[in-house]
C-alpha cells in the first residue's frame, strides 16, 4: 500500500527564517506528488504539484519543492517565512492507476514573530 | 476560494441519526471525491464519482453512501452515526477522472 511520511509533526520557525518541511513516500514507480496547505478552520489549498518534467517545482506564496526520485522525497521549502504561513501542510501522492490521493499526517508550521 | 462549495459548514447530531452532506464541484469538473479528516485517522479517501458513476472506493464504511447527480453535485449520506464518525468531511473535484484535485471548505460533523 502507498504510504507518505511527514517526519516532523510540528515545525516552529522565526519570521523571515528559511524552512523545509520533509516528505517521503514509498513507491518503486513514478508517482504524482502534491503539497496542500490548510489554514486554521479552512479547507485544503493546493500549493504546488509535480507531475513530470523539472524536478524543482515552484508554487504559490513563494514555496517550492524538489522531487528526488532516488531518495523518494518531495521536500517543501521557503527561503523566508511570514506570520501568515502559519498553517498545517500536507504532502500527498497519487500513484499511477489510482484516482485518489494518499496523504501524510501533516506538519504544523508555526511562524514566531 | 477553490470554487468547490460544501454545505452545511457545521453539523451537530446524535448517535444513531442520519445526515446528508452536499458538495458542488467547480464549474466544468466532472469528478468528485470525498475525504474524511479525523484526529486519529488523518485524511482518508472515501469514494470518487465521475460523471455520475462510482469510480473508486477507499475506506468507506457500509453505513456511508454517496451519489452524484446529473447536475454533477454530490451527496454523502452517513447513517447510524457513531461518536467516532465525528470528523471534517471534505469534497474535492477535478476535471478528469484522475486530475488535480481542488478541495472545498469542508463540513465539520459532531456526533454527540
Amino acid at each position: 500500500a502507498q504510504s507518505v511520511t511527514q517526519l516532523d509533526s510540528q515545525v516552529p520557525v522565526f519570521e523571515e527564517a528559511p524552512v523545509e518541511l520533509r516528505c517521503n513516500y514509498s513507491s518503486s514507480v513514478s508517482v504524482y506528488l502534491f503539497w496542500y496547505v490548510q489554514y486554521p478552520n479552512q479547507g485544503l489549498q493546493l500549493l504546488l504539484k509535480y507531475l513530470s518534467g523539472s524536478t524543482l517545482v515552484k508554487g504559490i506564496n513563494g514555496f517550492e519543492a524538489e522531487f528526488n526520485k532516488s531518495q523518494t522525497s518531495f521536500h517543501l521549502r521557503k527561503p523566508s517565512v511570514h506570520i501568515s504561513d502559519t498553517a498545517e501542510y500536507f504532502c500527498a501522492v497519487r500513484p499511477p492507476g489510482a484516482n485518489n490521493l494518499f496523504f501524510g499526517t501533516g506538519t504544523r508550521l508555526t511562524v514566531i514573530p | 476560494d477553490s470554487g468547490v462549495t460544501q454545505t452545511p459548514k457545521h453539523l451537530i447530531t446524535a448517535t444513531g441519526q442520519r445526515v446528508t452532506l452536499r458538495c458542488s464541484p467547480r464549474s466544468g469538473d466532472l469528478s468528485v471525491y470525498w475525504y474524511q479528516q479525523s484526529l486519529d485517522q488523518g485524511l482518508q479517501f472515501l469514494i470518487q464519482y465521475y460523471n455520475g458513476e462510482e469510480r473508486a472506493k477507499g475506506n468507506i464504511l457500509e453505513r456511508f453512501s454517496a451519489q452524484q447527480f446529473p447536475d454533477l453535485h454530490s451527496e454523502l449520506n452517513l447513517s447510524s452515526l457513531e461518536l467516532g464518525d465525528s470528523a471534517l468531511y471534505f469534497c474535492a473535484s477535478s476535471v478528469e477522472q484522475s486530475g488535480t484535485q481542488y478541495f472545498g471548505p469542508g463540513t465539520r460533523l459532531l456526533v454527540l
